[in-house]
């Protein structure tokens, strides 16, 4: 099956400045590829996705980069808030989509103000 | 639209009992998919319906089972529990087949 690793596990970070987590997954079939973000008590949330065919997606200060040869994808944070402090989970589908996901262990982000 | 429901958020229960969980999707998403998760081994898939079929399941015990219903409410069932079942189950609803909503999970607690 898939296995999805993060690294790092945790990370801490100036305000303003940017942080990057990195995942690799092991199955090529995986083609979609979703990072969630879980505040402290709360629900993951989708924050942004990117499918097999982009290699890379952009939403105001979060990006997410494929490279679907190296079999890894990025989430990218630029000018970090301290509202952005949370846990950020990385997730790979196979070919039958998010419906069943594996996620990797997770990144502890804390933004110092 | 209201968002992913589950209930009851919290439960405690003595090992050797068995437990009934609710999630009711997004009105209109008909695939439901449910997550352990533990401080020590993250999200863990468990299973995932549509339109009332389990579409795919986790490696996870026999003890775990669900289904949904015909409005596309799902109920996760654990029997025979034990401490190590203690976790929060997340269910996660979906329109496509891609972007999940989850929801706020319920917090199991094994004594």
């Amino acid at each position: 099956g898939e296995n999805v690793e993060q690294h790092p596990s945790t990370l801490s970070v100036q305000e303003g400045d940017s942080a990057v987590i990195k995942c690799t997954y092991s199955d090529s079939a995986s083609n979609y590829f979703p990072w969630y973000k879980q505040e402290l008590g709360k629900r993951p949330q989708l924050i942004i996705d990117i499918r097999s065919n982009v290699g890379e997606k952009k939403d105001q200060r979060i990006a997410v980069t494929l490279n679907k040869t190296a079999k890894h994808f990025s989430l990218h944070i630029t000018e970090t808030q301290p509202e952005d402090s949370a846990v950020y989970f990385c997730a790979a589908s196979e070919s039958g989509g998010a419906g069943k996901s594996t996620f990797g262990d997770g990144t502890t982000l804390t933004v110092k103000p | 639209k209201a968002g992913v429901t589950q209930t009851p958020r919290y439960l405690i229960k003595t090992r050797g009992q068995q437990v009934t969980l609710s999630c009711s999707p997004i009105s209109g998403h008909r695939s439901v998919s449910w997550y352990q998760q533990t401080p020590g081994q993250g999200l863990q898939f468990l299973f995932e319906y549509f339109s009332e079929t389990q579409r795919n399941k986790g490696n996870f015990p026999g003890r775990f089972s669900g289904r949904q219903f015909s409005n596309s409410r799902s109920e996760m069932n654990v029997s025979t529990l034990e401490l190590g079942d203690s976790a929060l189950y997340l269910c996660a609803s979906s329109l496509s087949r891609f972007e999940q909503y989850f929801g706020p999970g319920t917090r199991l607690t094994v004594t």
